[in-house]
């Protein structure tokens, strides 16, 4: 089955404990994206990847880093959390940037607390 | 640059009645348009999308959206409402070309609620 999966799907941590939220595809998609969501602001993008070690801050990208080297995989890391990346996180992926593949294939989402 | 604006945080509609949910963008270039939809607990779904084909788009669900130039919109109708539409739905707007500054801007998303 052609889908995007997240590791965990739920997570309660402390502040300053370093973290890692895995992506997934297996549908040998190019693009690979990380959003946030949060009540009456949408998705915000944090970090992109065009493809294999290409990668690009979003509209968010503040204490968050990223890294892609599979095309399958697309890890999300949170150095250091702070109460205010507590959040739902989408990872997506399309088939890729050009000749109007543009449609994304989300994730089920993985919902962050950080106290 | 792109932007996208979605009307009405909340929808409430009775079962049975016109869903009209609404969308306007903003494009310096002819633009990509998406709708979404979430249900509870889930990650985005792609209902349908415009790709400068056909102005009249029609999607998943029994949904469909109308390309307007003129009135920079791609509102989401859906001519009778069912109990299982009740989900957030979500615009969103990308520009043509591979660019890194092409990339898909979401609205801030509706929900729609059915009453019985």
């Amino acid at each position: 089955e052609a889908q995007v999966t997240q590791n965990p799907r739920y997570l309660i941590t402390v502040t300053g404990k370093k973290l890692t939220v895995t992506c997934s595809q297996n549908m040998n998609h190019e693009y690979m994206s990380w959003y946030r969501q949060d009540p009456g602001l949408g998705l915000r993008q944090i970090y992109y990847s065009m493809n294999v070690e290409v990668t690009d801050k979003g509209d968010v990208p503040e204490g968050y880093k990223v890294s892609r080297k599979e095309k399958r995989n697309f890890p999300l890391i949170l150095e250091s959390p702070s109460p205010n990346q507590t959040s739902l996180y989408f990872c997506a992926s399309s088939l890729s940037q050009s000749r109007g593949r543009y449609e994304q294939y989300f994730g089920p989402g993985t919902r962050l607390t950080v106290t | 640059a792109q932007s996208v604006t979605q009307l009405g945080s909340h929808v409430s509609v009775s079962e049975g009645a016109l869903v009209l949910l609404r969308c306007n963008y903003s494009s310096s270039v002819p633009p990509y348009l998406f709708w979404y939809v979430q249900y509870p607990n889930q990650g985005l779904q792609l209902l349908l999308k415009y790709t400068s084909a056909a102005t009249l788009v029609k999607g998943i669900n029994g949904f469909e959206a109308e390309f307007k130039k003129s009135e920079t919109s791609f509102h989401l109708t859906k001519p009778s409402a069912h109990m299982s539409d009740a989900a957030e739905y979500f615009c969103a707007v990308r520009g043509p070309g591979y660019s890194s500054a092409s990339k898909i801007i979401f609205g801030s998303g509706t929900r729609l609620s059915i009453r019985p």
